[in-house]
């Protein structure tokens, strides 16, 4: 089955405590970017990739970091994270950046950072 | 200015009724656009693209006015089901932006 995985689902931290969500997509997509959705303030893109080892900002990208070691992985990675970074998260894949390529987008990773 | 702006509502739509509802952009250079659907906190899915010409699928159809910046969606004959958010989404050189969203409940 085609699709997009997130782990964990649902994580609970507190400040300072490094940690890292991990997202996968076994269609072979070159394209791949994590969101954050807050309430009135709708999705955010956080970080995008092209392709393997091409990674670029999106509108949010600080406290964030992000990899591209191999196609299917695009981790996101919270160094030091802080309570404004409480948001759901979702990672999302498509076959290419542009033109009517449809985004599929993982089922989100709600966080909470006390 | 922010860069997609949509009226999040909520529309509250008697069931069998017509709802029709705009989402505004501000970058001219935007290159494509989408209507997602996000029931209650779930991952978004796309509804439909939308093409300079107009495009129907069943009961939904999509505008552009890139005249004035636009897109539109209306659903027709709406079902209890239609009940979710509807996302607006413009690629503007390779990056996604988002509306917050159009909250559409149906009402029996």
């Amino acid at each position: 089955e085609a699709q997009v995985t997130q782990n964990p689902r649902y994580l609970i931290t507190v400040t300072g405590k490094k940690l890292t969500v991990t997202c996968s997509q076994n269609m072979n997509h070159e394209y791949m970017s994590w969101y954050r959705q807050d309430p009135g303030l709708g999705l955010r893109q956080i970080y995008y990739s092209m392709n393997v080892e091409v990674t670029d900002k999106g509108d949010v990208p600080e406290g964030y970091k992000v990899s591209r070691k191999e196609k299917r992985n695009f981790p996101l990675i919270l160094e030091s994270p802080s309570p404004n970074q409480t948001s759901l998260y979702f990672c999302a894949s498509s076959q290419s950046a542009g033109d009517s390529y449809e985004q599929y987008f993982g089922p989100g990773t709600r966080l909470t950072v006390t | 200015r922010k860069e997609v702006e949509q009226d999040p509502g909520p529309f509250n739509v008697p069931e069998g009724a017509t709802v029709a509802f705009n989402c505004t952009y501000s970058n001219s250079a935007s290159q494509s656009f989408f209507w997602y659907r996000q029931d209650c906190r779930k991952e978004p899915k796309l509804l439909m693209s939308v093409y300079s010409s107009g495009n129907e699928d069943g009961r939904f159809t999509a505008q552009l006015n890139r005249a004035s910046q636009y897109i539109s969606l209306l659903i027709r004959d709406s079902k209890l089901s239609d009940s979710a958010t509807y996302l607006c989404v413009v690629n503007r050189n390779n990056r996604l932006a988002f509306g917050k969203g159009n909250q559409v409940v149906v009402i029996p």
